[in-house]
């Protein structure tokens, strides 16, 4: 079974930011918290990953809260090409096998 | 490209017959992940190595699949008998595997197998 919980799908104008919140209330003190991004008929692409805090790279911005039973994804100023399912995933540094939920589905409308 | 690489990229195979698949992992990466991906659904882990040592193998890998690594670069996976149940996305995707730090997952394209 997943250790996330994420909404199934949101929709957004291009151009808004977006937020996806992951919960993940028995996440180890081991774990880390990695965002992939999946077009269809592709493999998954890392998006970000972090422990605590923030993150911010060039795609995203990663925001854990002090306690880290849940993590948000910000997507800032989201295009057409955005529309894809993000999978929320927490692993011991990537060195376990991942445990995929099903994702959300986002759709960025024009 | 320095990424994972896979191939074929799509297979179409009869029920019954053997399919191969193989996978190029990011070349300083030891380790190496098959999973399997149905429509709908993430991927779910098959097996994993470590250097050329098979270190896990999911319930969902029968005895109709294999996967190895004999040098501990490129990796198969072979499924005999295929049936239409096999019908899937298979991704690999490889990670430094060392200890402690953060070990990410790169994914590759994907094989998407159709077993009539």
């Amino acid at each position: 079974l997943a250790k996330t919980t994420q909404p199934i799908s949101m929709d957004s104008y291009e151009g808004q930011e977006v937020n996806i919140t992951c919960s993940h209330n028995n996440i180890a003190t081991n774990d880390y918290i990695t965002w992939y991004q999946q077009f269809p008929s592709q493999g998954p692409r890392f998006i970000i990953q972090g422990y605590k805090t923030k993150v911010t790279n060039e795609v995203a911005s990663l925001f854990i809260p002090a306690d880290r039973k849940s993590s948000t994804l910000s997507l800032p100023r989201v295009s057409l090409s955005d529309t894809a399912v993000y999978y929320c995933l927490v692993a011991e540094a990537g060195n376990t096998p991942l445990v995929f939920g099903k994702g959300t589905r986002l759709s960025v409308i024009a | 490209d320095t990424g994972v690489s896979q191939n074929p990229r799509h297979k179409i195979t009869k029920r019954g017959q053997n399919v191969t698949f193989r996978c190029d992992p990011i070349s300083e990466h030891n380790r190496l992940y098959w999973y399997r991906q149905t429509l709908g659904q993430g991927p779910e882990f098959l097996t994993y190595f470590q250097n050329e040592a098979q270190l896990e193998k999911s319930r969902l890998l029968s005895d109709r699949f294999s996967a190895e690594r004999p040098k501990g670069s490129f990796s198969t996976l072979e499924i005999q008998r295929t049936e239409q149940g096999d019908s899937a996305m298979y991704l690999c995707a490889s990670s430094l595997g060392v200890a402690g730090g953060q070990n990410t997952q790169y994914f590759g394209p994907g094989t998407r197998l159709t077993v009539l």
